[in-house]
């Protein structure tokens, strides 16, 4: 079975300031994917990497940084985050045509 | 680029009845469709997928055929129960080898049984 984890679960962060997720897959998959979850948007991608020390911009990358410094880890980076950008974030790792997700971390920008 | 329309929801019905989701897509590729499903405070979760057009898939009761001439991959389940309840996502992706990197998500569409 697929292991994806996710910290934090939740975080309340202000406005201005600076927000890291953190993703840990222990698959040994290559893709990874960071997604964020609006009502009424359903699942958009943010950025994704396909390789240790590289990432790709998604379809909706502004005021999002991404990090891939391992093949297991992938963080998402906030440098100033916006009330905008309250939301629910997914990464996902792949194999073959497959995607398999995790929790999910809930975000709230005040 | 791609894209894919499901039935906007909620979606409320009672127990035992039949549920079905419209999925509609758009892409140059050949692509292979998911469905997906999401229960309350977790990570979306593959229900089932179809690589190929004219073929069907299912899981847990769901079941759902690629209609290539349509462009169509309408999610059914004959009798609905509680445990149903979730968001269900159609995707798409293209082949994997043919450069495609990525799943496009319809908005997805909220299931609950009427109380």
């Amino acid at each position: 079975e697929a292991a994806v984890t996710q910290s934090p679960r939740s975080k309340v962060a202000v406005t201005g300031g600076k927000v890291t997720l953190s993703c840990h897959q222990t698959n040994n998959h290559d893709y990874m994917y960071w997604y964020r979850q609006d009502t009424g948007h359903g699942l958009r991608l943010i950025h994704y990497s396909y390789v240790a020390d590289s990432t790709e911009k998604g379809d909706i990358p502004d005021g999002y940084k991404a990090s891939r410094p391992s093949q297991e880890n992938f963080s998402l980076i906030l440098e100033l985050a916006s009330l905008s950008q309250t939301a629910v974030y997914f990464c996902a790792s792949r194999t073959g045509s497959e995607q398999y997700f995790g929790p999910g971390t809930r975000l709230t920008v005040l | 680029g791609d894209s894919v329309t499901q039935t906007e929801g909620p979606v409320t019905l009672s127990e035992g009845t039949s549920l079905t989701v419209n999925c509609s897509y758009e892409t140059k590729q050949y692509p292979t469709l998911f469905w997906y499903v999401q229960y309350p405070g977790e990570g979306p979760q593959l229900l089932f997928k179809v690589p190929k057009a004219n073929e069907k898939g299912s899981n847990r009761g769901f079941e759902a055929t690629y209609n290539k001439e349509a462009t169509s991959f309408h999610l059914q389940k004959a009798s609905v129960q509680e445990s149903d309840s979730a968001v269900y996502y159609c995707a798409l992706s293209g082949l994997p080898g043919t450069g495609s990197n990525r799943l496009t998500f319809g908005k997805g569409t909220k299931f609950s049984l009427i109380p």
